[in-house]
């Protein structure tokens, strides 16, 4: 089993829809959890952290669930400049890092 | 703002040469990491570095080498490039190891192809 794993999608969603994606990891140890936005051709960049308690930032939620190990990225009213590949990232108190191998969004007029 | 940079963007090398990949940042960030991204397999960690002439070796490092001499730069070395290392490499570095300071800002990347 991979240590992060992420539904590779595409997921195509009409704009305005709501979307989530989920991302299980398998090391129990693992601490910090980031979701990470990629565009095409482009370098990932930070789309937000994910705490314990949950994370708003506008139309974007992310969640962790500790006891099922996944964390989630929940994007409400998609817009057209969503369309991306969102990469989950989970580090472990032993250094492991890990990146998923993304989830790709296409948002459809 | 942070800034990642790669000396090249796109490299065009032969079988068995020596490759160089450069990376500098310029926030003084402690640690300093190169991935290469496949499509399919996403990002991949090859090699990391908590602080100068320090390096660990992440999940896929056979074929590659690294030399932190410096904090801002971490360099990249492909010993005698081969066909399979073709690839998008990805340099990143982050501030620190726990928290928000783990935190990765990456650079634009190195398309390299090996014929």
């Amino acid at each position: 089993r991979k240590e992060v794993e992420q539904d590779p999608g595409p997921f195509n969603v009409p704009e305005g829809a709501t979307v989530a994606f989920n991302c299980t990891y398998s090391n129990s140890a693992s601490q910090s959890f980031f979701w990470y936005r990629q565009d095409c051709r482009k370098e990932p960049k930070l789309l937000m952290s994910v705490y314990s308690s949950g994370n708003e930032d506008g139309r974007f939620t992310a969640q962790l669930n500790r006891a099922s190990q996944y964390i989630s990225l929940l994007i409400r009213d998609s817009k057209l400049s969503d369309s991306a590949t969102y990469l989950c990232f989970g580090s472990s108190n032993t250094g492991k890092l890990i990146f998923g191998q993304g989830t790709t969004l296409q948002v459809k007029p | 703002d942070v800034k990642v940079t790669q000396s090249s963007r796109y490299l065009v090398k032969r079988t068995g040469e020596k490759v160089f990949l450069e990376c500098v940042q310029d926030m003084d960030h402690e640690n300093m990491f190169w991935y290469r991204q496949d499509p399919g397999l996403g990002l991949r960690l090859i090699y990391f570095s908590y602080d100068v002439k320090m390096k660990e070796k992440g999940d896929i490092p056979e074929g590659y080498s690294v030399s932190r001499e410096k904090k801002e730069r971490f360099s990249l070395i492909l010993e005698s490039a081969s066909t399979n290392q073709t690839s998008m490499y990805l340099c990143a570095s982050s501030l620190g190891t726990s928290g928000a300071q783990e935190t990765q800002y990456f650079g634009p990347g190195t398309r390299l192809l090996v014929l």
